[in-house]
């Protein structure tokens, strides 16, 4: 039974492009979760969505980031025009339910140069 | 408010215990965890507590929680150098079940 599974493992953008994270959540999951982690830092919640729906984006900036889960697919989290202060690893959890354990990806990390 | 905390580093003897200590502000959580993270590596669910429960022990993990003093401890039974790792603690509300609070980790070395 595969894991969370996320791609890239490793991301390098300039300044001003785009960046998509990609996250398969673990088979029978269908909540998904996106976190941030900057460096020497705990994770901080980004974005919660269920197929199709987000449920939650209290943690996500107002602008230049996005979030989809669609009904076929990976979870995609979007970051356009990337400035240097988004470089972090970026976290996708997956859970059967809301009130079940979250079980994490190994992360994206971003680089931005 | 939301809020979780724990020191930042834990030196301890290989073969020793090693405890790590949290607090936490909000006394509406449902489940406390503890995750582990090695170096480049994603979070690894080591256990976690119901917030009606006071202790579970996993082999050589212990989790006691004090609701009360909104304490939580995760206590490894003999120490090895694989345990080197950063050690999150983490908390969900009730309010908002969607979303975990991490703590800032606590790094966790062995000495010989």
């Amino acid at each position: 039974n595969a894991g969370v599974m996320q791609n890239p493992r490793h991301l390098v953008r300039r300044r001003g492009q785009e960046a998509r994270l990609r996250c398969s959540p673990m088979k029978g999951h269908s909540h998904v979760y996106w976190y941030r982690q900057l460096p020497e830092e705990g994770l901080k919640f980004m974005v919660y969505l269920q197929k199709e729906n987000i449920i939650d984006e209290s943690g996500m900036p107002k602008e230049r980031f996005s979030a989809e889960f669609p009904k076929e697919g990976p979870s995609i989290l979007r970051i356009q025009q990337v400035v240097r202060g988004d470089s972090a690893a970026y976290f996708c959890a997956s859970s059967p339910d809301s009130d079940q354990p979250q079980h994490f990806g190994d992360g994206t990390r971003l680089s931005i140069l | 408010g939301e809020d979780v905390e724990q020191s930042l580093f834990l030196s301890v003897r290989e073969g020793d215990s090693s405890v790590i200590n949290c607090t936490y502000t909000d006394s509406s959580s449902t489940y406390l965890y503890w995750y582990k993270q090695e170096p480049g590596a994603g979070l690894q669910l080591l256990t976690y507590i119901f917030s009606n429960m006071d202790m579970k022990q996993d082999q050589r993990l212990t989790v006691l929680l004090n609701k009360k003093d909104k304490h939580l401890s995760l206590r490894i039974a003999d120490t090895q150098t694989g345990d080197s790792a950063i050690y999150f603690c983490a908390e969900s509300l009730r309010s908002s079940a969607s979303k975990i609070i991490f703590g800032s980790g606590t790094r966790l070395s062995i000495r010989p």
